[in-house]
């Protein structure tokens, strides 16, 4: 089956500083990268995706790229704010499959 | 995307007892799971709860211990049996989105076993 690592567990960044997470992936066939935000006493959320058809996709301050030969996919946060504090989880999926499998999540801490 | 909540928020429950979550959807879903968290772990998928038919387990989880029901497309249970506090955790119900292979997921019940 899949298994996805995620780097690193915890990262510590200032405010306005930029954030990368790195994920990689098992499975050649996965063609599904979603990126969750989950916030204290929450559920996790959507705040990204990318598809194996795609390399890169941005949306404001956020930024996804995958590298399909090498299995990794990253998440890019600029300009950091203190509600960008989040537990982020990435995940890879198959077509065929409604089920992701996650990785262990980054305990993202922004400093005012 | 569907709108999803959950009862209890949170419960402390003593060991041996038995709790049952309740999840509700804004919409009708053919496929809703639920999930385990532990604390500072990642989402395991306990079982698959389709509407008319039993429910899927993934490895290392039985129905004796998590029952689910289904009864209808916008509402499932999960009950936690016979409580530890190994059960301490946070449970999740999610629906698959119309696009693709997203996940969207309640805000979870904190649940503390003693």
């Amino acid at each position: 089956g899949e298994n996805v690592e995620q780097h690193p567990s915890t990262l510590s960044v200032q405010e306005g500083d930029s954030a990368v997470i790195k994920c990689t992936y098992s499975d050649s066939a996965s063609n599904y990268f979603p990126w969750y935000k989950q916030e204290l006493g929450k559920g996790p959320q959507l705040i990204i995706d990318i598809r194996s058809n795609v390399g890169e996709k941005k949306d404001q301050r956020i930024a996804v790229t995958l590298n399909k030969t090498a299995k990794h996919f990253s998440l890019h946060i600029t300009e950091t704010q203190p509600e960008d504090s989040a537990v982020y989880f990435c995940a890879a999926s198959s077509g065929g499959s409604y089920i992701p499998t996650f990785g262990r999540g980054t305990s993202l801490i922004v400093h005012p | 995307s569907a709108v999803i909540s959950q009862k209890p928020s949170r419960d402390i429950c003593q060991r041996g007892t038995s709790l049952t979550i309740q999840c509700q959807v804004d919409s009708q879903v053919t496929m809703m799971f639920w999930y385990r968290q532990q604390p500072g772990q990642s989402l395991t998928l306990i079982a698959t709860a389709n509407q008319g038919s039993e429910a899927t387990y993934e490895s290392g989880f039985v129905i004796d211990k998590f029952p689910i029901s289904r009864p209808n497309l916008t509402f499932s249970t999960l009950t936690v049996s016979n409580m530890s506090p190994e059960d301490s955790s946070i449970y999740l119900c999610s629906t698959p989105g119309q696009l693709y292979n997203e996940q969207f997921f309640g805000p979870g019940t904190r649940l503390t076993v003693l």
